[in-house]
């Protein structure tokens, strides 16, 4: 397996709350994705990273930042989580340009109640 | 519009059969194609890449086709098994730069005994 890591792998937080989740690798990939996944929705990309300090949106970026001040980590946060951001997230990572394979780490599902 | 549309949305076979599922993508210029399997509560993980000159590849008992011109790929499953069962999905490479992915929402297969 690629070695890149999410954690935490579960979570269950209260509307309005501030919530982080991290990912890791340790392949030194350069591009590195957040996406969720909804049934009937497939995987969406929220936010990429395509270098250090260097992000951009995805088509469901709204509610959500990200940070990357580290080759290995990309950290996803959402400012005030909302029920509507309940869903499973997948953070992946991808080593060159033009190439669609992707190395996907184990998910994350958030509960927001 | 999706710029990557499978069907059927799902499907449920018999143990031993086979089954075709399609992948039709507008994405253009188009670098490459890649089917992925996502067992449940898993992270999708790669089974086939379909380059430009490519029209036909087997990996084991998967064979994914393209054809170029029309925009189409296919994932065949012959003889199907129970670990069969999960969410195919078809992944091209975006147009945009810095490595954008279009996925596909997938097709969930269930093989039954």
């Amino acid at each position: 397996d690629a070695g890149i890591t999410q954690s935490p792998r579960h979570k269950v937080t209260e509307t309005g709350t501030p919530v982080t989740l991290r990912c890791h690798q340790t392949e030194n990939h350069r591009y590195m994705y957040w996406y969720r996944q909804d049934p009937g929705h497939g995987l969406r990309l929220i936010h990429y990273s395509y270098g250090v300090k260097d992000t951009d949106k995805g088509e469901v970026s709204d509610g959500y930042s990200v940070s990357r001040s580290k080759t290995e980590d990309f950290l996803l946060t959402l400012e005030s989580a909302t029920s509507s951001q309940t869903s499973v997230y997948f953070c992946a990572i991808n080593a060159r340009e033009g190439d669609t394979e992707a190395f996907f780490g184990q998910g994350t599902r958030l509960t927001v109640v | 519009k999706n710029q990557v549309e499978q069907s059927p949305q799902s499907l449920i076979i018999l143990e031993g059969k086979n089954c075709t599922l399609q992948c039709n993508y507008t994405v253009s210029p188009f670098s490459n194609l890649r089917w992925y399997k996502q067992d449940t509560g898993r992270g999708p993980v790669s089974l086939t890449i379909m380059t430009f000159s490519e029209n036909t590849k087997s990996n084991g008992r998967y064979t994914a086709t393209l054809d170029a011109d029309t925009k189409q790929s296919s994932l065949h499953i012959t003889a199907s098994q129970l670990s069969d069962s999960a969410s195919y999905i078809c992944v091209v490479s975006a147009p945009g730069g810095n490595n954008r992915l279009a996925f596909g929402k997938g097709n969930q297969v269930v093989v039954i005994p």
